[in-house]
């Protein structure tokens, strides 16, 4: 079945530990991206990746990194996570970057960072 | 990028068509109208796209006006399972391809 899986689906942890979100797809896409959801702020991308070894920040680019170093795979990490990093994440993916195709999302990742 | 407007509710009956409106009026001649829908706090489901034309898929229909200034979404025979908020969303050709959700409308189907 063709997926977007993430992992943890749900997490907490204290400030400053070092943490790692998963993201993975099997449709043999080139771009994917990471957005959070906060209650009234919609969802804003964090940061997105057009292709193996390619990535880009997004809006809201602070307190994350994320590698791109195989095509299926793009882990978002919070080195040193703090409480405004709580969230509801999602990792996207689509064949290529080009509008034209649609993006697919995962089911989310609840971070609380307490 | 081109901001959507959308009614913040809408309820509709089990088993009617659900028309959902977006207005997107300053949308430029190579910008793509999306539609995703979000049940409860699950990731985004793409429902359908298009360009000029009317679209349809299995799961819904896109009707764009000639303008291109606003579009309807068509669920043609809504279950409760609809019931999602339905986001409208305007794709700009370049850039960080990032998908800008507003604030949506909120479909409720009723029994």
């Amino acid at each position: 079945e063709a997926q977007v899986t993430q992992n943890p689906r749900y997490l907490i942890t204290v400030t400053g530990k070092k943490l790692t979100v998963t993201c993975s797809q099997n449709m043999n896409h080139e771009y994917m991206s990471w957005y959070r959801q906060d209650p009234g702020l919609g969802l804003r991308q964090i940061y997105y990746s057009m292709n193996v070894e390619v990535t880009d920040k997004g809006d809201v680019p602070e307190g994350y990194k994320v590698s791109r170093k195989e095509k299926r795979n793009f882990p978002l990490i919070l080195e040193s996570p703090s409480p405004n990093q709580t969230s509801l994440y999602f990792c996207a993916s689509s064949l290529s970057f080009s509008p034209i195709y649609e993006q697919y999302f995962g089911p989310g990742t609840r971070l609380t960072v307490t | 990028d081109a901001k959507t407007t959308q009614p913040t509710s809408m309820d509709c009956a089990e088993g009617r068509a659900a028309n959902l409106p977006c207005n997107h009026s300053t949308i430029s001649g190579n910008e793509y109208v999306y539609w995703y829908r979000q049940i409860h706090s699950q990731g985004p489901q793409y429902i359908i796209h298009g360009l000029k034309n009317n679209e349809t898929n299995e799961m819904a229909s896109l009707i764009i006006t000639e303008d291109r200034k606003s579009s309807t979404l068509i669920l043609p025979h809504a279950t409760l399972r609809d019931t999602a908020v339905y986001y409208c969303i305007v794709r700009v050709v370049q850039g960080a391809q990032k998908l800008v959700f507003g604030q949506g409308t909120r479909l409720t189907i009723n029994p």
